[in-house]
């Protein structure tokens, strides 16, 4: 069963701030996703990747398959980019995701 | 191009009901999973399902829960005997195939509140 950790649980930071939130998983895997959780609840997919990199707008996803671990970036924070950050493990096939408890980020104005 | 369409919102149930919650994948999406968050937890799995198949329930307590996707309609995860430890959000997601390169998308959720 894979074990998926993420760090901090909790952040706040100033805006403009560059923010890094980290993800390492016990297991081998095919896939790494990064959900954002807004206030509410509604669940948005903001990246899924099995190597290297990928960027959208402010943010950067990488993932180190050989260290079993994968970090999310924003650039140029805002406090509309305050939310859950959630990382989660996709084994092979797609039969279900192992998830962090979540970071916690609030950007003050 | 509708997302994915979770209902109802808000539901609320007194001890011992039912629940049954819908999800409509999104258009063209043939695979649909259910995950529970409870208060203060992370998200857990519970069900993979593809068209009129189960794929993989193990994440679904054995009594009282079940799921199921219909040829036509929505997918229905159904709740027998509510007891208030299952008050938690239920979110689905559905993806166009299954395999590594495959995003999900997600539903608002479902808060179900047991009295």
């Amino acid at each position: 069963k894979n074990e998926v950790e993420q760090s901090p649980q909790n952040l706040t930071a100033q805006e403009g701030e560059f923010i890094t939130i980290n993800c390492s998983y016990s297991v081998g895997i095919s896939a790494l996703h990064w959900l954002q959780q807004h206030p509410g609840g509604g669940i948005v997919s903001l990246f899924m990747l099995s190597s290297g990199k990928k960027k959208h707008g402010r943010l950067i996803a990488t993932i180190n398959i050989q260290e079993k671990h994968s970090s999310l970036h924003i650039t140029a924070s805002h406090p509309r980019d305050s939310a859950v950050y959630i990382c989660a493990a996709s084994g092979g096939g797609a039969d279900g995701l192992t998830f962090g408890k979540g970071t916690h980020l609030i950007i003050q104005p | 191009n509708a997302g994915v369409m979770q209902n109802p919102r808000h539901l609320v149930r007194r001890r011992g009901q039912e629940a049954r919650l819908r999800c409509s994948p999104m258009k063209g999406h043939s695979h649909v999973y259910w995950y529970r968050q409870l208060p203060e937890e992370g998200l857990k799995f519970m069900v993979y399902l593809q068209k009129e198949n189960i794929i993989d329930e193990s994440g679904m307590p054995k009594e009282r829960f079940s799921a199921e996707f219909p040829k036509e309609g929505p997918s229905i995860l159904r709740i027998q005997q509510v007891v208030r430890g299952d008050s938690a959000a239920y979110f689905c997601a559905s993806s166009l195939r299954t395999g590594r390169d495959e995003k999900l998308f997600f539903g608002s959720g479902t808060q179900l509140s047991v009295l």
